[in-house]
Formats: C-alpha cells, structure tokens, sequence
C-alpha cells in the first residue's frame, strides 16, 4: 500500500521570505502523481501544484515550485516571496496512475504553515 | 458557481440519531469521492462513484455508512446510529475519468467541496 508522509506537523516563515515543506512517500508502482494541496481555515482543499511521476522537469506554478526526486521517493514544495494568504493547511497527495485505478488521493498528515508580517 | 457544493456546512446531532449529507459534483464529473478528515490528519478515502455505480469502499466504512449516487449527479452520505467517533469533515471530491477502449482514464485533477463538519456530541 501506497504511503505519505509529512515530517513536519508546523512550519513558519516570515513575509516575502521562502519556505520549504517536507514530503516523502512509499509506493512500488512507476506510475503516479504527486499533489500539493493548500487547505486555509474553513475553506475548502485547493490545488496548488502537481507533478506527474515520468516528467523529470520539476513542475512550477509563479510562486510555487517542487523538487521531485523520484529514486528518493522525495516530493518537497518551495513557497517562494510567502504572502500573508499563504497562510494554511498544506497536503501532499498520491495518485496511482495505472490503468484503471481508481483515482483517490492518498494524504499525508499535513503541514501547519504561518505566515509572520 | 459551478465547483463542488456540499450541505450542510455544519450538523451537530445527539449520539445516535441518523444525519444524511449532500454533495452535488462538478456537472460534467462523473467520479465522485468521499473523504472523512479528523482533527490534525489528512483526508482518507470512504468511497467513490462512477456515474451511479459504488465501485470500492474503504474499510473505514462500516455498515452504518451508506452512501447512494441514484442518478449519476449529487450524492448522499448517511450515517446511521451515530458515535462520538464520527464526529468529523466529511469532504466530498469529483474528477472526469474518460472511458477508453481498456480501462477509465483519470484525469489528474480532483476538485473538492467545502466539506460537512459534523460534530456527535
């Protein structure tokens, strides 16, 4: 069975600064995808960024990139110029991508982000 | 507004009672997730549909969850006979799998709803 794993239960960062979160996973299939998604307080799940498991090009999103490092099951997000509404729930996901999956996201715990004016 | 809408936002109920919450897709998804969210965790998987058919249950579903998609469209999460330990964000997702000539093909997105907070208390 697939797993994800969030090392980091809090992270902060000041305004305008960069942040990187944490996020490794296990899983033995070669096909997959790779999510960050962004929960703020009563609000709902958003995707920020995803990454498909046979692009080596880490995917970039303005202020949101990814380093990808598939042989270390490794899946880190960079918050780059961290703006006050960045300020949430962080999630990183995995999707099977083989033929026929089902198509449901595996979380990991998540991390706590703030953002210090 | 055409996302993911769930209702009610909030349900509190008494241990045992009955509640039933709505979750109405994107139109034009035809796969349809749920997801049970506690306190300080990441959502985990209950259920999905494609189109009306329940096609996989996680074991986190017990006989008193059911879950119906009786036209292909919305979808409703019942829980019987309530516990303390339901209480919890039930989160409702839909995505677009595309029936090729093998197998659907899902595509990568999942869009999700402002999810049901229930509290058994």
């Amino acid at each position: 069975a697939q797993t994800v794993t969030q090392s980091q239960p809090e992270m902060s960062v000041q305004e305008a600064e960069t942040v990187t979160l944490s996020c490794t996973y296990d899983t033995s299939e070669s096909d997959y995808y790779l999510f960050w998604y962004k929960q703020p307080p009563s609000r709902q799940m958003i995707l920020v960024i995803r990454q498909e498991a046979y692009k080596q090009q880490n995917a970039t999103e303005n202020r949101f990139s990814v380093n990808f490092q598939k042989a270390a099951k490794s899946f880190s997000l960079k918050i780059s110029d961290s703006q006050l509404g960045d300020a949430a729930m962080y999630f990183c996901a995995y999707r099977s991508d083989y033929g026929g999956s089902q198509g449901n996201l595996i979380f990991g715990k998540g991390t706590k982000l703030s953002v210090k004016p | 507004d055409t996302g993911v809408s769930q209702d009610p936002r909030h349900k509190i109920t008494k241990r045992g009672q009955n509640v039933t919450f709505r979750c109405d897709p994107i139109s034009e998804h035809n796969r349809l997730y749920w997801y049970r969210q506690t306190l300080g965790q990441g959502p985990e998987f209950l259920t999905y549909f494609q189109n009306e058919a329940q096609l996989e249950k996680s074991r986190l579903l017990s006989d008193r969850f059911s879950a119906e998609r009786p036209k292909g469209s919305f979808s409703t999460l019942e829980i019987q006979r309530t516990e303390q330990g339901d209480s919890a964000m039930y989160l409702c997702a839909s995505s677009l799998a595309v029936l090729t000539s093998s197998y659907p093909s899902v595509i990568p997105e999942a869009f999700f709803g402002q999810g049901t907070r229930l509290t058994v208390v």
